[in-house]
């Protein structure tokens, strides 16, 4: 399969707390994206860092790529609450129609 | 808030029943996609269209689900025959097609008894 080698995790961490999440994945992709899901919602991007670059910052967010490796990771600074949720990394395989194929997920719980 | 209308949030199915969800996209994108996540979170691609047309399809879909995009209608997916491995949350999305990016409905959890 394109994955995605991002076995499940469970972190809990305290709020204010950093927390980084990582993803591997198997075959080239043009980009990867990390998704946020929360309990009964459906995932929403966060960002989303193409095969050129190396970083990706948005607000609390930073993302990077290694494409040598096919790896990325995903670090939420400043952790709030409301990051509880599970983050799942997603890849294209340069696929038409812009098919995402999603990891499995780590589930981040932010204890007030 | 998702600008994705996934109706209806839950429904609930008998082994051999139809079960049909609808997905309206958001306003302006031609490209929609069906997932199904299952209780452990994974996603499994179901199918895609662009426009009204299908791009890709898994085996799976082609052969016991049923699924359009009409214009001016909303999408549909629709499992002619559910079993009890169906029962999962079936997550729509559409995207603009140029950014790569899919904005996703809440979904509709099918639980099959």
């Amino acid at each position: 399969s394109q994955w995605g080698e991002e076995n499940l995790q469970a972190l809990s961490i305290q709020e204010g707390e950093d927390v980084t999440m990582n993803c591997s994945y198997k075959t080239y992709t043009t980009v990867v994206q990390w998704y946020r899901q929360k309990s009964g919602k459906g995932p929403a991007q966060l960002i989303l860092i193409r095969s050129n670059e190396r970083e990706k910052r948005s607000g609390r967010l930073r993302a990077t790529l290694d494409t040598s490796s096919q790896s990325s990771s995903l670090s939420i600074t400043g952790t709030l609450a409301t990051d509880t949720a599970v983050y799942f990394c997603a890849t294209d395989a340069n696929s038409a129609g812009n098919k995402l194929t999603f990891g499995i997920g780590t589930r981040v719980l932010v204890r007030p | 808030n998702s600008k994705v209308i996934q109706t209806p949030r839950y429904l609930v199915k008998g082994q051999g029943q139809k079960a049909k969800m609808r997905c309206i996209p958001e306003k302006g994108h031609p490209v929609v996609f069906w997932y199904q996540q299952n209780k452990n979170n994974e996603f499994k691609f179901l199918i895609n269209f662009q426009n009204q047309e299908v791009l890709q399809q898994i085996d799976m879909t082609e052969k016991r689900f049923s699924a359009e995009c009409p214009s001016n209608s909303p999408c549909s997916l629709e499992i002619q025959s559910s079993e009890a491995g169906d029962s999962a949350l079936y997550l729509c999305a559409s995207s603009p097609g140029n950014t790569g990016q899919l904005y996703f409905g809440e979904g509709s959890k099918l639980t099959v008894l």
